[in-house]
């Protein structure tokens, strides 16, 4: 089964800085999917971006980017220039092609951003 | 369109009772996933669809049930309900295999 860990429970970034949120899992399949998902105070799951394991080239999406390590089976997340909204509970996930095509989670880092 | 949709959004539930969390999605989905979030611990999956009549079990499923009659709704019951089950629930679907879930508002229950 795979796992994901989360290593930093908690963050915290000084507004308009960088900040990078560790995520490294353990699989012995070669096909799979990472996300990083935002879960804010409302309790809404917000999917702020997507890697495919066979794209060597990391995904970006606006101030958020990934350093997709695949030998190390790492998937880090950096966000840049960072904003009062981005203050949430960030999850990494692994998904599967195989069994059901599941969505493993790890336990999550919780972002303060400071003003 | 609505997305995912689960009904209740709040429940608090005597020790022994039952009760069943409907998932509505309106995206035509194949697959359709139950999670619940405890704190500390992520989400973990409860049970799964990958299709009209088919379930299966996820990470942990004992103490719930779930049917999956109609594509567009996922059922998740609890027969007896149980201290332990106390949670935030959240439904998820996807189209197919490289697509991200999408999530509904989840559900809190509350067993006392």
């Amino acid at each position: 089964a795979q796992t994901v860990t989360q290593s930093q429970p908690e963050m915290s970034v000084q507004e308009a800085e960088t900040v990078t949120l560790s995520c490294t899992y353990d699989t012995s399949e070669s096909d799979y999917y990472l996300f990083w998902y935002k879960q804010p105070p409302s309790r809404q799951m917000i999917l702020v971006i997507r890697q495919e394991a066979y794209k060597q080239q990391n995904a970006t999406e606006n101030r958020f980017s990934v350093n997709f390590q695949k030998a190390a089976k790492s998937f880090s997340l950096k966000i840049s220039d960072s904003q009062l909204g981005d203050a949430a509970m960030y999850f990494c996930a692994y998904r599967t092609i195989t069994s059901g095509s599941r969505l493993t989670f790890g336990e999550g880092t919780q972002l303060t951003v400071n003003p | 369109n609505a997305g995912v949709t689960q009904t209740p959004k709040f429940r608090v539930l005597k020790t022994g009772q039952s009760m069943t969390l409907l998932c509505a999605q309106d995206m035509n989905h194949e697959y359709m996933y139950w999670y619940r979030q405890d704190p500390g611990m992520g989400l973990r999956l409860i049970h799964y669809s990958v299709g009209e009549g088919t379930t299966a079990k996820g990470e942990v499923p004992d103490g719930y049930n779930v049917s999956r009659l109609k594509k567009q709704n996922f059922l998740l019951g609890l027969e007896s309900a149980a201290p332990s089950q106390t949670s935030v629930y959240f439904c998820a679907s996807s189209y197919g295999l490289a697509r991200e879930l999408f999530f509904g508002e989840g559900s809190r229950l509350t067993v006392l």
